[in-house]
């Protein structure tokens, strides 16, 4: 069965610095990897995703997400922090058996970002 | 293009009503799914469709819980006998076919769901 622990409920950083969001998971399969992004009020949006291929994916609002399968780890990063980055982040793997593509999701990581 | 939509945005009911959330998918996409998010976890999957068929209904929590998609489109979650356990926020996504793995799910706002 997959699973995914997200380290560090709430995450404070100054603006201009280094965003690390801490993600690992558990899966008895190839994983397939997400990171969504929740503002207030609004739906879950994809910030990225790792299927097959180069293990540094890029995303949007200039986030990035490296998957490390050696440390089940999929950290999301950002190297320098926008007030419009405070939001809720969320990583998710994909644990569907055959074609479903349902996710599993972390608890979740509130981003705070300081003036 | 229109995105997913969710309708009541937020619904307040009594223990032991019945309740319908309805969703309205981005056209096209045949792939379904609904989540629940309590309050400070992350979205905990409940079921899905392909087309019409509920192809995996593992995380419906009871019986009370059903969901239908008549025609592959509009999709409608109905609780039974409401508990105040069922409050959360009710989320819907849909992706392109075929819905499997890789395919990027987009979420709805969601239904705010309280049962007093």
């Amino acid at each position: 069965a997959q699973s995914v622990t997200q380290l560090g409920s709430h995450v404070s950083v100054s603006e201009g610095a280094l965003v690390l969001l801490r993600c690992n998971y558990s899966s008895s399969v190839p994983p397939y990897l997400f990171w969504y992004v929740q503002y207030p009020n609004q739906g879950l949006q994809l910030l990225l995703k790792y299927t097959t291929g180069a293990t540094l994916v890029k995303g949007i609002n200039g986030f990035e997400a490296e998957f490390k399968k050696s440390e089940t780890s999929f950290h999301l990063t950002k190297p320098s922090a926008h007030m419009s980055d405070a939001a809720e982040y969320f990583c998710a793997v994909g644990a569907g058996s055959g074609n479903t593509g349902k996710l599993i999701f972390g608890q979740g990581t509130t981003l705070q970002v300081k003036p | 293009g229109a995105g997913v939509s969710q309708t009541p945005s937020n619904k307040v009911t009594e223990k032991g009503k019945y309740v319908e959330l309805r969703c309205d998918p981005i056209s096209g996409h045949t792939a379904l799914y609904w989540y629940r998010q309590s309050l400070g976890q992350g979205p905990e999957f409940l079921i899905y469709f392909q087309g019409t068929g509920a192809a995996d209904d593992s995380g419906l929590p009871n019986d009370r819980f059903f969901a239908v998609r008549p025609e592959g489109s509009v999709s409608t979650l109905k609780i039974q006998r409401t508990e105040r356990g069922d409050s959360a926020v009710y989320l819907c996504a849909s992706s392109t076919p075929p819905g499997t793995h890789t395919d990027t799910q987009y979420f709805g706002p969601g239904t705010r769901l309280t049962v007093l």
